[in-house]
């Protein structure tokens, strides 16, 4: 079985440009996350799609991301435009259905998009 | 404050050490508490999970949770140079929004 596909790999950009990363889940998989880790900090949460649907996007900083998951597979996240600070490692995971209480539903990670803003 | 502490390391042991990772936290609401390991230039991979407190066990890793200390533990018995990774605490409140710490770069020589 696959794993979670992200492209591209690494991208490097100017300020002020936009960038579109991708994300490929587990085939099957409802839940889609999107987290990501800027330089020399923790991996923090972006947002959470359940299919088609933005279950929780508290963690996106600004208006300057945008997140979609059109038909509920694949899902792609916009930076337009990007700053400086926007540079980090983006990573998605993916998940089934939402267990029961008690019962972690486990998050697979992809490989990770590296941005790099110049 | 930062929710979830985790010393960055990096830590570095001989083989056959026993290895002792752990991370504080601030928020009581948290339920979940993961392992995550992650090697260089691949994504996190979850080693082990606990819900609520309690001790769990599999082959050489052993993790521990106590609430009322807010604080995780992970400890690898009988490490090997495969170990060699970062390893992420992470932590929810209902197992979908993951929390984590920043992670301890750990080495293993052989």
């Amino acid at each position: 079985e696959a794993g979670v596909t992200q492209f591209p790999s690494h991208s490097v950009i100017e300020k002020g440009q936009t960038v579109t990363l991708r994300c490929d889940p587990i085939s099957g998989h409802d839940n889609l996350y999107w987290y990501r880790r800027v330089m020399g900090k923790e991996i923090k949460f972006l947002l959470h799609f359940v299919k088609e649907s933005k279950q929780d996007e508290s963690g996106m900083p600004n208006n300057r991301f945008l997140a979609e998951r059109t038909g509920g597979t694949y899902s792609t996240l916009k930076v337009q435009p990007a700053e400086l600070e926007d540079s980090g490692v983006y990573f998605c995971a993916s998940s089934p259905v939402l267990a029961g209480t008690g019962t972690y539903n486990e998050q697979f990670f992809g490989p990770g998009t590296r941005l790099t803003v110049l | 404050q930062k929710e979830v502490e985790q010393d960055p390391g990096p830590l570095s042991v001989p083989e056959g050490a026993i290895v002792s990772l752990n991370c504080t936290y601030s928020n009581s609401a948290f339920q979940y508490f993961m392992w995550y390991r992650q090697y260089s230039r691949k994504g996190p991979e979850l080693l082990m999970y606990t819900y609520s407190s309690g001790n769990k066990e599999d082959g050489r890793f052993t993790a521990q949770v106590d609430k009322s200390s807010k604080y995780i533990s992970l400890f690898i018995r009988d490490s090997q140079p495969s170990d060699s990774a970062t390893y992420l605490c992470a932590m929810s409140e209902y197992g979908n929004k993951l929390v984590f710490g920043a992670g301890t770069i750990l080495r293993v020589k052989s």
